[in-house]
């Protein structure tokens, strides 16, 4: 069935790196542009950065731009982050979401398949 | 950047009641709108999407509507699975903003 299975959550210290993964199976991997979403304990959901279906383009929200790199293997079929220079404000639960478009004429994104999140605590 | 704004934060309904959810944009996003579903510990679930299309699977007592800057999600008559939080979600433009989300509890 169509799965997306999030890793390489953990605890770092700010300052330090980390890189998630999220593995996609159960559809063409290559099709689907992708996003990573995160939520902090207790707050909303924020969205992240997002990667067209082939990865050449790539976006970034204001409070991860320059830090945060997104980035897939479509071979593979696996997306990632690569999670620089954190911060205690990045501390969340960050998942990975297939980005659906519906056209009817005119094209509608939304976020249709999401996986299970992987936990980022930052702390010294 | 595009902010949401959900009203209102919190509500109490009763099953089998009529729930009406908005979500206002700081400026026209047509009807670039998404509505989801999420309940502790899980990951969202669409609702609907473009305002006011019925996911695929998703009961029909879910229905959205709006367009420009204002939007509902109205459940027509509650059931026990639905409370849950609702967040609505643009994606007009990037960076694809979501409100703060709405509570939905049990009276």
């Amino acid at each position: 069935q169509v799965q997306l299975v999030e890793s390489g959550g953990g605890v770092v210290q700010p300052g330090r790196s980390l890189r998630l993964s999220c593995a996609a199976s159960g559809f063409t991997f290559s099709s689907f542009g992708m996003n990573w979403v995160r939520q902090a304990p207790g707050k909303g959901l924020e969205w992240v950065a997002v990667i067209s279906d082939e990865g050449g383009d790539a976006h970034y929200a204001d409070s991860v731009k320059g830090r945060f790199t997104i980035s897939r293997d479509n071979p593979k079929s696996t997306l990632f982050l690569q999670l620089n220079n954190l911060r205690a404000e990045d501390t969340a639960v960050y998942y990975c979401a297939r980005r659906r478009n519906s056209c009817f004429p005119v094209c509608y994104y939304y976020m249709d398949v999401w996986g299970k999140g992987t936990t980022v605590t930052v702390s010294s | 950047d595009i902010q949401m704004t959900q009203s209102p934060a919190s509500l109490s309904a009763s099953v089998g009641d009529r729930v009406t959810i908005t979500c206002r944009a700081s400026q026209t996003i047509s009807r670039y709108l998404n509505w989801y579903q999420q309940k502790p510990g899980i990951a969202p679930k669409v609702l609907i999407y473009a305002t006011s299309s019925l996911q695929s699977g998703v009961p029909s007592r879910f229905s959205g509507s709006g367009s420009g800057t204002d939007f509902t999600l109205t459940i027509s008559s509650l059931q026990r699975e639905d409370f849950a939080t609702y967040y609505c979600q643009q994606s007009h433009s990037i960076p694809y903003s979501f409100g703060q989300g709405t509570k939905l509890e049990i009276k």
